[in-house]
C-alpha cells in the first residue's frame, strides 16, 4: 500500500509569516494525526482527526495553529503567524486501529528565521 | 497523565554486538499497547516492534526483541547482531484509549543509537 504523503519536505520562512503543510494519509485510514517534533525531543501530538472530525486538539496552540481534514481524507496544518519556537519537524500519521500502530509520513522540516 | 521515559539519551556499540535500550512508562490502565519506533536521518518513523499489554509473551521480530515487565512498567528493546543500518533514533511509545474511543500515542524522548564498524 502507498505510504503517508507529506509536502513540502522543507520550508524556511521568516517569523510572523504564514505557512501550510499538507498530508495525504493511507487510503482507508480513518484516523489522522499531526505531531510536532522539536529537535532532540520525541514527537508531541498537536491534533487528531477521526474521519473529518476533531477528536483531540488539546495541545494545539489555537491562537496561531489551525488544521482541517477535507472530506475525511487529506489534511492541512497551518501556522499564522509563525514564531521562532515553531521550528520543528511536523509529522503526519494515520492508523487503521490501535493494534497496528501508526504509519508516519517523512515529515516537513520547518525553519523559522 | 501518561508518561514515557527513556533514560539513555545516547548509546554506541560495535557492529555485531547486542544492545539493549531502556524504557519505562507510567499508566493506570490495564489494557494498552507499547511500541518501539526507529527514526533514521530520513525522519520517517518506522515501526520496529509492538507489544500488547495483555500478552505475557515478549514480542520478537527477527533481531529485535523486547523484555516487557508489566508490573514494573518497563519495556526494553534488545537488538541482537547489530548492523550499521540500525543507526538511528529509537523512540519508545505508549498507546492508550482516549476519549471517544480514539487512540493517542505518547512518545519518550528518544535514544540515539550509533553502530560503529
Amino acid at each position: 500500500e502507498a505510504g503517508v504523503a507529506q509536502s513540502p519536505r522543507y520550508k524556511i520562512i521568516e517569523k510572523r509569516q504564514s505557512v501550510a503543510f499538507w498530508c495525504n494519509p493511507i487510503s482507508g485510514h480513518a484516523t489522522l494525526y499531526w505531531y510536532q517534533q522539536i529537535l532532540g525531543q520525541g514527537p508531541k501530538l498537536l491534533i487528531q482527526f477521526q474521519n473529518n472530525g476533531v477528536v483531540d486538539d488539546s495541545q494545539l496552540p489555537k491562537d496561531r495553529f489551525s488544521a482541517e481534514r477535507l472530506k475525511g481524507v487529506d489534511s492541512t496544518l497551518k501556522i499564522q503567524p509563525a514564531k521562532l519556537e515553531d521550528s520543528a519537524v511536523y509529522l503526519c500519521a494515520s492508523t487503521r486501529d490501535r493494534a497496528h500502530g501508526y504509519t508516519f509520513g517523512s515529515g516537513t522540516r520547518l525553519t523559522v528565521v | 497523565a501518561q508518561t514515557v521515559t527513556q533514560s539513555q539519551p545516547e548509546m554506541s556499540v560495535q557492529e555485531a554486538e547486542t544492545v539493549t535500550l531502556s524504557c519505562t512508562y507510567d499508566t493506570s490502565e490495564n489494557n494498552y499497547y507499547l511500541f518501539w519506533y526507529k527514526q533514521p536521518p530520513s525522519r520517517q518513523m518506522i515501526l520496529v516492534i509492538r507489544q500488547e499489554a495483555y500478552k505475557q509473551q515478549n514480542a520478537t521480530e527477527n533481531r529485535f526483541s523486547v523484555n516487557f515487565q508489566k508490573a514494573a512498567k518497563s519495556f526494553s528493546l534488545k537488538i541482537s547482531d547489530s548492523q550499521l543500518g540500525d543507526t538511528a533514533m529509537y523512540f519508545c511509545a505508549f498507546m492508550k484509549q482516549w476519549v471517544q474511543g480514539a487512540q493517542k500515542l505518547v512518545f519518550g524522548q528518544g535514544t540515539r543509537l550509533t553502530i560503529n564498524p
